[in-house]
């Protein structure tokens, strides 16, 4: 499969504990992106990668919550101190994307974070 | 901000029965308008891209369409398959500002009856 794979695609915590996804995009795409989903929402940006620089960051984003793409190849989400507002489905996206031009996303299948 | 609204939130159709859902945006400059299918527990799918106004795109019983305000994802005699939710979603051009980032609707959630 050659698609973008996430891990792990459900995780269920309690509030206050840190919790990392992982996102390993389609080889040769050079974009990475990072949504969320809430029920019943369409997806909303969180951040974005070009090769390992990460070029952007949602200003809805707060300080408990960064991304890392380390060499360009596989990122991770990390969320420290969840609270049950954290509870959503994370949506990893890869691209082959130009300065100017996002291109077609390919979207994971997502891992769904529930907070207790 | 940019902003996409889409419309109506819930469609049942039967099979055979052709309708179109609506997307209206507002975005600085759009550098690309997108459509999206996606099946539940499972992440968005690409369908299309539209650049500019009067541009249609086409794939099997699906046709989008593009007007400097809004978009229509026309759906001809659907099957149940085509069952799902479509997002729309919209790249800024303008601005100096993010070219990184999609700005999506809340999605029309699509049910085709046998």
């Amino acid at each position: 499969d050659t698609g973008v794979s996430q891990d792990p695609r459900h995780k269920i915590t309690k509030r206050g504990q840190n919790v990392t996804f992982r996102c390993d995009p389609i080889s040769e795409h050079n974009r990475l992106y990072w949504y969320r989903q809430t029920l019943g929402q369409g997806p909303e940006f969180l951040t974005y990668f070009q090769n390992e620089a990460q070029l952007e960051k949602s200003r809805l984003l707060s300080d408990r919550f960064s991304a890392e793409r380390p060499k360009g190849s596989f990122s991770t989400l990390e969320i420290q101190r969840t609270e049950q507002g954290d509870s959503a489905m994370y949506l990893c996206a890869s691209s082959l994307g130009n300065p100017i031009w996002v291109g077609e996303l390919f979207f994971g299948e997502g891992s769904r974070l529930t907070v207790l | 901000e940019d902003q996409v609204t889409q419309s109506p939130e819930a469609l049942r159709l039967q099979e055979g029965e052709s309708s179109s859902l609506n997307c209206s945006y507002t975005v600085s400059g759009l550098r690309g308008l997108f459509w999206y299918r996606q099946d539940p527990g499972k992440g968005p799918e690409f369908l299309f891209t539209l650049y500019s106004a009067g541009e249609e795109k086409e794939k099997e019983r699906l046709k989008a369409t593009l007007t400097k305000k809004e978009s229509f994802l026309h759906i001809t005699a659907p099957k149940p398959e085509d069952s799902a939710t479509y997002l729309c979603a919209v790249q800024r051009g303008t601005g100096g500002t993010s070219y990184g980032k999609l700005t999506f609707g809340q999605g029309t959630i699509l049910t085709v009856h046998p």
